[in-house]
C-alpha cells in the first residue's frame, strides 16, 4: 500500500528558514498536500502541488516537488513561534483516499 | 473558503455510553466524507469514506457496528460510537470534499476529542 515517511521532530530558531521533508511510495499521486495541526485541533490546509509541478510558492511558504525520488518539502522562511505545530504531507493517488505522513512537529526557539 | 464544523468538540462519557459526532458542510455540498482517527503524536488513521446516500466504507481492520456511520445529506455526517469502552477515546476528525473534488484538497473539521472514563 502507499506510505508517506516523514521525520518526527525539528527545532529551528525564530527568523530562521525550516524545511520539512517528505517522501511517498505512490508514483500515481496525483496531488501532494501540506497541513498545519495545532494542538487539539483539526487539519489547516496550507498548501498543495499537482504532481507534473517542481516548486509551489505562496508567501513564506515554497514547496518541492522531486517527482522522480518522490520526495516532498516544505520551507518555512522567516520562522515565528506561530508556525509551532505538527505538519503532516498527504498525498492523493486513488480515486478518494488520502494518505497522510507520520507528521513533523516544528519547534521554534525564540 | 470551504468550512466543515465538528460538533461537539469535546466529549466526556461512562463506559458503555454510546456517543454521536456530527460533521457538517457548512458552505458547499459535501458528496464525500471521510472520518479519521488520531492517537496521541500519531498520523491520522482513516476509518471509513462516507458517500451520500450510500452505505460509508469502512478500512480494514475498523469495526462497523463499533463505529456506525450515516451521511444522509450532502452537508451532514454522522460517526455514532456505540457502546463506548476507554479504548475508544481518542481524537476523531472528519472532512469533507465535494462533488467533482476527488483531487482537491479534503476540508477537515476540528476534531472530536472523546474521553472514556
Amino acid at each position: 500500500g502507499e506510505d508517506v515517511e516523514q521525520s518526527l521532530f525539528l527545532s529551528v530558531r525564530e527568523g530562521d528558514s525550516s524545511v520539512i521533508n517528505c517522501t511517498y511510495t505512490d508514483s500515481s499521486s496525483t496531488y501532494l498536500y501540506w497541513y498545519k495541526q495545532e494542538p487539539g485541533a483539526g487539519l489547516q490546509l496550507l498548501t498543495y502541488i499537482f504532481s507534473n509541478m517542481d516548486m509551489k510558492q505562496d508567501q513564506r511558504l515554497t514547496v518541492l516537488l522531486n517527482k522522480k525520488d518522490k520526495h516532498l518539502s516544505l520551507r518555512i522562511a522567516d520562522t515565528q513561534t506561530g508556525d509551532s505545530a505538527i505538519y503532516f504531507c498527504a498525498e492523493n493517488g486513488g480515486y478518494q483516499k488520502v494518505t497522510f505522513g507520520t507528521g513533523t512537529k516544528l519547534q521554534v526557539i525564540p | 473558503g470551504a468550512v466543515v464544523s465538528q460538533h461537539p468538540s469535546r466529549v466526556i462519557c461512562k463506559s458503555g455510553t454510546s456517543v454521536k459526532i456530527e460533521c457538517r458542510s457548512l458552505d458547499f455540498q459535501a458528496t464525500t466524507m471521510f472520518w479519521y482517527r488520531q492517537f496521541p503524536k500519531k498520523s491520522l488513521m482513516l476509518m471509513a469514506t462516507s458517500n451520500e446516500g450510500s452505505k460509508a466504507t469502512y478500512e480494514q481492520g475498523v469495526e462497523k457496528d463499533k463505529f456506525l456511520i450515516n451521511h444522509a445529506s450532502l452537508t451532514l455526517s454522522t460517526l455514532t460510537v456505540t457502546s463506548a469502552h476507554p479504548e475508544d477515546s481518542s481524537f476523531y476528525i472528519c472532512s469533507a470534499r465535494g462533488a467533482g473534488q476527488q483531487n482537491q484538497p479534503q476540508h477537515f473539521g476540528d476534531g472530536t476529542r472523546l474521553s472514556i472514563l
